[in-house]
């Protein structure tokens, strides 16, 4: 079957460096996207990685190791609008995006 | 660029009536769009893929007769949810994507109350 892990919660001080780690088992793979979801609001995206290696933007990088299938996103420099939850998804052959349960990230002053 | 829109933002309804959301891409065209159902502390739940002309796909245990899903033009999809009850109480998500390598834009989400 196919399968996303990653952390249920994580807890992290203002100012601050957080990683959060994504590892899938899925059928093929054609990208890995990290989302932010708010508490009643709907997701929006943060990064693509389709090729292993580091994606930087900004505060927020994406990292990627096909061969390890693991993924992480690493948030700098953390604000207290940080705190939301991250999803995880993969992409698999037939292009269906794969949802991890998402990690809630409690941001503490 | 890449906005999607959904409405109502909520809706509160009887049991046993029926309900419709929009969705639409405003400013791209999206080949595909997506429903998903989210409740309370819990992750996305894919509920069906559409793609413009054609039926929508849905996953295993949902129903089809219950989810109606019409997706008229490459910028507008509907979910309509029918003789809805209190355990349809949800939040309803769509997402819209132009191509298949395109990541998806979601809208603002729908908080459907069936009372």
């Amino acid at each position: 079957g196919q399968n996303i892990d990653q952390p249920t919660e994580m807890t992290a001080t203002e100012g601050a460096i957080v990683q959060i780690n994504c590892t899938y088992q899925t059928s093929g793979f054609n990208g890995l996207f990290w989302y932010q979801q708010h508490a009643g609001e709907a997701p929006t995206f943060l990064s693509y990685n389709v090729l292993d290696g580091l994606e930087e933007k900004g505060r927020f990088s994406s990292f990627l190791s096909r061969s390890k299938g693991y993924s992480y996103l690493l948030l700098k420099e953390l604000q207290m609008k940080d705190s939301a939850s991250y999803l995880c998804a993969v992409r698999d052959s037939n292009y269906q995006l794969i949802w991890g349960a998402g990690t809630k990230l409690i941001i503490k002053p | 660029g890449a906005v999607v829109s959904q409405h109502p933002s909520w809706v509160i309804c009887k049991s046993g009536t029926s309900v419709k959301i929009e969705c639409r891409s405003l400013d791209f065209q999206a080949t595909t769009m997506f429903w998903y159902r989210q409740f309370p502390k819990q992750s996305l739940m894919l509920m069906a893929t559409s793609n413009e002309g054609s039926k929508a796909t849905y996953e295993q245990g949902v129903e089809k007769d219950k989810f109606l899903i019409n997706h008229a033009s490459l910028t507008l999809s509907t979910l309509t949810v029918t003789s809805a009850h209190p355990e349809d109480s949800s939040f309803y998500i769509c997402s819209a994507q132009m191509g298949e390598w395109d990541e998806q834009f979601f809208g603002p989400g729908t908080r459907l109350t069936v009372l």
